[in-house]
């Protein structure tokens, strides 16, 4: 596709489910970011891909949260034992480089919602 | 550590009016800083950039921005807006070197063009 493809774009989990998030990037595109948007927030950095190297994790909240991407395409946003303050949307973005100069494209998000 | 503040979380205005959406940021290092829009159910779409040289930086949809370093500002400007306008806007900023690739975002303003 010509953008960033996340699915689903829905999701509701019962706490303490597990849950997987999936994000296809731009075909060519090195860097993949997550990041968690709280109602009424701005985006919150998770983590930093570049290829299949995971370069930076500092956002991730907690041991729970994991992502991989480990052929240095699509990638996988994966929380253990939901809480409910994991309710947010969590959107993918890629950019050709791995510089703020770089255009980051983001994808339209996964809404999570955790009951 | 960064932060980006976006006094103002709703601004309405009349079709074909004048708007400044505000935005100041907390660190006076060299940055890189972004507008980044949010249709409803649609993924960030960067409107504007400043990467370096001139302070007055022009995007889609006859937005433009000046980057003012005194006052650690990049405000936001349309001299006549449309009611498609109407969107959540959210101000991002990045810091030059090894991880210019995280952006920091405000909490958004939402923009809401009336007839």
């Amino acid at each position: 596709g010509a953008g960033v493809s996340q699915s689903p774009r829905y999701k509701v989990a019962k706490r303490g489910q597990d849950v997987a998030l999936r994000c296809d990037p731009i075909s060519g595109h090195v860097s993949l970011f997550w990041y968690q948007q709280a109602l009424g927030q701005g985006p919150e950095f998770l983590t930093y891909f570049q290829n299949e190297a995971q370069l930076d994790k500092s956002g991730l909240p907690s041991d729970r949260f994991f992502a991989e991407r480990p052929e240095g395409s699509v990638s996988t946003l994966k929380i253990q034992r939901t809480q409910q303050e994991d309710s947010a949307v969590y959107l993918c973005a890629s950019s050709l480089g791995g510089t703020g100069a770089t255009e980051a494209f983001f994808g339209q998000g996964t809404r999570l919602t955790v009951v | 550590a960064q932060s980006v503040t976006q006094l103002d979380s709703q601004v309405p205005v009349f079709e074909e009016a004048p708007v400044e959406l505000r935005c100041n940021y907390s660190s006076s290092v060299s940055v890189y800083l972004f507008w980044y829009v949010q249709y409803p159910n649609q993924g960030l779409q960067l409107l504007l950039k400043y990467l370096s040289g001139s302070t007055l930086v022009k995007g889609i949809n006859g937005f433009e921005a000046e980057f003012n370093k005194s006052q650690t500002s990049f405000h936001l400007r349309n001299p006549s807006v449309h009611i498609s306008d109407t969107a959540e806007y959210f101000c991002a900023v990045s810091d030059w070197g090894d991880s210019s690739y995280k952006l920091i975002f405000g909490s958004g303003t939402r923009l809401l063009v009336r007839p």
